[in-house]
């Protein structure tokens, strides 16, 4: 069974820094692209940050570019997003997310349960 | 960005109903499509791909259709375990983007 578990959230002041991880089992990891997807309460979801199966091509949406690093450690199965100058607009609940195998599109599955951000004074 | 649009906002359905759902891209993505459905406190779960196909292991009264701008989720003799907010999202251009959610109430 795929499992993807994140960790790493937390309650953060405006401009402060926080890094998740997203520990994975079930699968290959190292074959396979993986993202971060958020969603602020009440919203809909919204992609982050991409990275391919080694780490070498990473995407960022533009409202995290220069702010949040995306990175992968194949050996420890594990994916991580650095946050860093963040603001309230950065509150959200954070999920790992596998890209799917179905079709070959660009939609997750799965996803892990998530990991509250709150960043708040 | 390509902005879904998804309509209505909410619906009320009883159990046995057939619910409807649309989602409308800002600009065509052809089939590159999906759906997902998320309970209160969970993530997203991947419905269906490519706007037609149904992802392995969910159950077939959850069908999709539509190319270019215009999609439809139909959840046909809708089931207790149903009642979620469903998600469209778009594929086609980077970056991906989502839909503000339908949310599937009791009536």
């Amino acid at each position: 069974e795929v499992q993807l578990l994140e960790s790493g959230g937390g309650l953060v002041q405006p401009g402060g820094s926080l890094r998740l991880s997203c520990v994975t089992s079930g699968f290959t990891f190292k074959a396979h692209a993986m993202a971060w997807v958020r969603q602020a309460p009440g919203k809909g979801p919204q992609w982050v940050s991409s990275t391919d199966s080694i780490g070498r091509s990473t995407f960022y949406a533009d409202s995290v570019k220069g702010r949040f690093t995306i990175s992968r450690d194949n050996s420890k199965n594990t994916l991580y997003l650095q946050m860093s100058s963040l603001s309230a607009e950065d509150t959200a609940v954070y999920y790992c997310a596998k890209y799917a195998i179905s079709g070959g599109g660009r939609w997750f599955d799965p996803w892990g349960q998530g990991n509250l951000v709150t960043v708040s004074s | 960005d390509i902005q879904m649009t998804q309509s209505p906002s909410s619906v009320s359905a009883s159990v046995g109903d057939r619910v409807t759902i649309t989602c409308r891209a800002s600009q065509g993505v052809s089939t590159s499509l999906a759906w997902y459905q998320q309970k209160p406190g969970k993530a997203p779960k991947l419905l269906i791909y490519a706007s037609s196909s149904l992802q392995s292991g969910v159950p077939s009264r959850f069908s999709g259709s539509g190319y270019g701008t215009d999609f439809t989720l139909t959840i046909s003799n809708l089931q207790p375990e149903d009642f979620a907010t469903y998600y469209c999202q778009q594929a086609d251009s980077f970056p991906v983007t989502f839909g503000g959610g339908t949310k599937v109430e009791i009536k």
